[in-house]
Order: structure tokens, then sequence, then C-alpha cells
């Protein structure tokens, strides 16, 4: 089946700075790729929606200045997590879909996000 | 808006029993259904969905029905494997790919 993967697993990083992670489909061309935010024992909650080479969707609440996203290619998006706060630690997943019309999301194995 | 409501867990289960997790969701329309499986370490995966009413999801020995009279599309298996320990979430689709997820149900099998 179609293989997602981010990068990194885990991620550690004092406030006030910036982490990235990445996303990638591995053997499948993603025309629009999903990041979701999830909480202890919560469920996983839609940050946002990109297609390639456009602008990503932000959900109602979530900051887009602060949650950059980036989806220049059909293999690669990019989360951005700017001037992180503690508040912002959290699992990140990504997921991919090969092209519209398909109803079916490949997801990534996740981030796990500590602001100290 | 639209939600989706799972049983808590964890559920704990012996090899070779039934298993049954609940799932009932609100939403407007007639959205699409899916049950995904997370196992230790990996990605959440697609394990069945069913687009309309009576419907039925089936694979790996795991069945869900939607039931529109009763908002629910709960997840069965006659006899689990230990290889089945894992997280399971509802979801359904609000259109345009936007899934809406339960908050997961972790599974324990034990020998």
């Amino acid at each position: 089946g179609a293989v997602v993967s981010q990068h990194p697993s885990r991620v550690i990083c004092k406030s006030g700075t910036s982490v990235k992670i990445e996303c990638r489909s591995l053997d499948f061309q993603a025309t629009t790729m999903f990041w979701y935010r999830q909480f202890p024992k919560k469920s996983l909650m839609l940050m946002a929606t990109s297609n390639e080479g456009s602008k990503a969707t932000y959900e109602q609440g979530v900051e887009k200045d602060k949650f950059l996203i980036n989806h220049a290619s059909l293999t690669l998006s990019t989360l951005t997590v700017t001037s992180a706060h503690p508040e912002d630690s959290s699992f990140y997943i990504c997921s991919a879909s090969g092209g519209r019309g398909t109803d079916t999301q490949y997801f990534g194995p996740g981030t796990r996000l500590t602001v100290l | 808006g639209n939600s989706v409501t799972q049983m808590e867990g964890p559920v704990t289960l012996s090899e070779e029993a039934f298993l049954t997790i609940n799932c009932t969701y609100t939403a407007t329309g007639y959205p699409s259904l899916f049950w995904y499986v997370q196992y230790p370490g990996e990605g959440l995966q697609l394990l069945l969905k069913a687009t309309k009413a009576d419907d039925k999801g089936s694979n790996k020995g795991f069945e869900a029905t939607y039931r529109k009279e009763t908002t629910s599309f709960h997840l069965e298996k006659g006899s689990v494997q230990v290889s089945d320990s894992a997280v399971y979430f509802c979801a359904l689709s609000e259109g345009f790919q936007k899934l809406v997820f339960g908050t997961g149900t972790r599974l324990l099998v034990s020998p």
C-alpha cells in the first residue's frame, strides 16, 4: 500500500524557536496533504489542507502565521511551528491523498513535539 | 457540527473472543464512515469503510454496518488475535476529503 513518512519522529526544542516537520509520500504523488494535531486521549483535529502548488486552507481557530505549511512538490509537505511555546507541544500527524475524488488518506506515523 | 463518539478503552480481551467497539456519529447530510487502525509505532491505516446507509464494510475479519436509523457504525470481529492489538479510530467524511475522528479505542488482546 501507499507509504507516508514523517521526519523527525520526535523533537524537543526550546520555547521561542521554530521547528520544521516533513511529510513525504514515498511511492505515490500526493496532490493533497493534510496536517492533524492529536492531544492525549483526544481525537485527531484537522489543522489544514494543502494542495500541491497552492496555499494551504486552515481550519477555524488554527493560526496560519504560527503553523506554516508548504506543499511545494507532489511528494513533500512541511509544517513549521514558528516561535514555539509549551502549549504547542503535541503529536502532529500528516496524511496524503493521491487525487481529487478519492477519499482514502494515507497517514504518516506522526511527530511528537515537546517545547520546553 | 459533525462529531464521532467512540467507547472509551482500553478494551481487554482474550484471544478468540468476540469484539465490538461502539461508534456513533452526528452529521448533517450523508457522510461516509470509516474505521482506521493504528498499530504501535505506525501511522493510521484504513481498515474498512461504508459510503451509504446499510452498506457493510469488511476487511481482515472485521465488519461494520452503516446504520442510519441509529447513527452507528460499530466495529465487530468474531475472533480476535493478539496481532489485532492496536488503537481503532472511527471517522466520518464531511466531503472534500475532510475527516472527523473519534477519540480512538485501544484494544489489548492477550494469548
